[in-house]
């Protein structure tokens, strides 16, 4: 079955700072890549999403993702981070078809 | 887009009691549901998927006889905590994959306490 790492427990930055948060999976078909946002007390939602054509993905807010397949890595960009940029991150895989796995998630904490 | 939905939000309960928990797709049809668990500060972990009509498939280690889903329709999945006790105090998430689209959409989590 599909696994996902996430190196980063805990990422503190100051604003303006560039962020980068690690994903990397494990399954040699194809699968659809996601970065999910949780902000505190709140519920999922989705920042960004690959299932296929450009490898460099565009999501909401501001935020990026680069899709390398010969890395099986899918890391998590922004330029410049805010304060309310401060959440917690998960990274997501699934093959078509088959259920979404979760990594353990990276806390970003920005300070003002 | 595609909203799910779950009802209640919240939940207390006393250790020894069952909650049922529903998840409904709005405005979509959803051949497969899951079920996640998300303890305080760290992931989600999914627990099982339940298909339209059929019986859950449960991740390993977690109690099918304690954790019941039923999966009655294309838009409704329930979850229920059979004699819950202290510890299976968590937030419980629940996603519904559209059958046109196949993509996966996640509600916004139930919040059970028991005491």
């Amino acid at each position: 079955a599909q696994s996902v790492s996430q190196h980063n427990h805990h990422v503190i930055l100051s604003e303006a700072a560039s962020l980068e948060l690690g994903c990397n999976y494990s399954y040699g078909g194809t699968v659809n890549l996601f970065w999910y946002v949780q902000y505190p007390g709140q519920h999922l939602q989705l920042l960004l999403k690959y299932f296929s054509g450009d490898p460099l993905v565009k999501g909401i807010k501001g935020f990026e993702a680069e899709f390398i397949k010969s890395k099986f890595s899918f890391n998590l960009r922004k330029p410049s981070v805010q304060w309310s940029d401060t959440a917690e991150y998960f990274c997501a895989v699934n093959a078509p078809n088959n259920d979404m796995r979760f990594g353990a998630g990276t806390r970003l904490t920005v300070k003002p | 887009g595609a909203v799910v939905s779950q009802h209640p939000s919240w939940v207390i309960c006393k250790s020894g009691t069952s909650v049922k928990i529903e998840c409904r797709s709005l405005d979509f049809q959803a051949t497969t549901m899951f079920w996640y668990r998300q303890f305080p500060k760290q992931s989600l972990m999914l627990m099982a998927t339940s298909n339209e009509g059929s019986k859950a498939t449960y991740e390993q280690g977690v109690e099918k006889d304690k954790f019941l889903i039923n999966h009655a329709s294309l838009t409704l999945s329930t979850l229920t905590v059979t004699s819950a006790h202290p510890e299976d105090s968590s937030f419980y998430i629940c996603s519904a994959r559209s059958s046109v689209s196949y993509e996966q959409y996640f509600g916004p989590g139930t919040r059970l306490t028991v005491t």
